[in-house]
């Protein structure tokens, strides 16, 4: 059975840092791309990040680009998500989710889910 | 405001048919990416519902089905059951974001 455990969120002031992990389990990690999706309180799901199968791609929208960074160890099956420069407006439950194939290809689709978690940026 | 656009809510009575409409432009729908569909049932994480426009993954039943025409996408949900009240979200690429886009969400009641 396919899981993914997200961790690492919380309360953290606006100007700060917190870096979201997942870990999967269930199937062959090194070959999916993995991503992070939001979804802010009453709100939407929103695409935050993307990171290829073998790490050597990523993509960012336009609300996070250049304040956060996506990564993944595939030795220890898991991805993150480093948060810098931290807004009100980024608070939101987090979901890491895979992509349903291997490499990044544009048409994909995310077939699971983590649970969520939630970060939030306030003073 | 949400590149893909769906209505924010519908209603039908048990055992009616609703439909779930999706509307984007040519540098999503009318490009040459799919659309797929997600339920989100209240205060759990998202679920894939159909991807590659028609198709449902294992365990999704065939209530649920989806077309698209040119920039718009629809979902179909037939034999209404009080269990398919949840929030639905269509999904595709866009070429001139460079990235993925959900709509809006679209919150059905079952009357």
């Amino acid at each position: 059975e396919v899981q993914l455990l997200e961790s690492g969120g919380g309360l953290v002031q606006p100007g700060g840092s917190l870096r979201l992990s997942c870990a999967g389990s269930g199937f062959t990690f090194n070959m999916h791309a993995m991503s992070w999706v939001r979804q802010a309180p009453g709100k939407g799901l929103e695409w935050v990040s993307t990171i290829s199968d073998s790490g050597g791609t990523t993509s960012y929208a336009d609300s996070v680009k250049g304040r956060f960074t996506i990564s993944r160890d595939n030795s220890k099956n898991t991805f993150y998500l480093q948060m810098d420069s931290l807004r009100a407006e980024d608070t939101a439950v987090y979901y890491c989710a895979k992509c349903s194939r291997s490499g990044y290809y544009k048409g994909d689709y995310f077939d699971k889910w983590g649970q969520g978690i939630l970060v939030t940026v306030s003073s | 405001q949400s590149v893909l656009t769906q209505p924010p809510s519908v209603s039908g009575a048990p055992g009616q048919r609703v439909t779930i409409s999706c509307t984007g432009s040519n540098s999503n729908l009318g490009a040459v990416y799919d659309v797929h569909w997600y339920q989100q049932l209240p205060g759990t994480a998202p679920k894939l519902l159909i991807y590659g426009i028609n198709n449902r993954p294992s365990g999704v039943p065939d209530r649920f089905s989806g077309s698209k025409s040119g920039t718009s996408a629809s979902l179909a949900i037939t034999g209404l059951q009080t269990e398919d009240e949840a929030g639905y979200y269509c999904q595709s690429y866009d070429t001139s974001l460079s990235g993925w886009v959900f709509g809006g969400g679209t919150k059905l009641t079952v009357l």
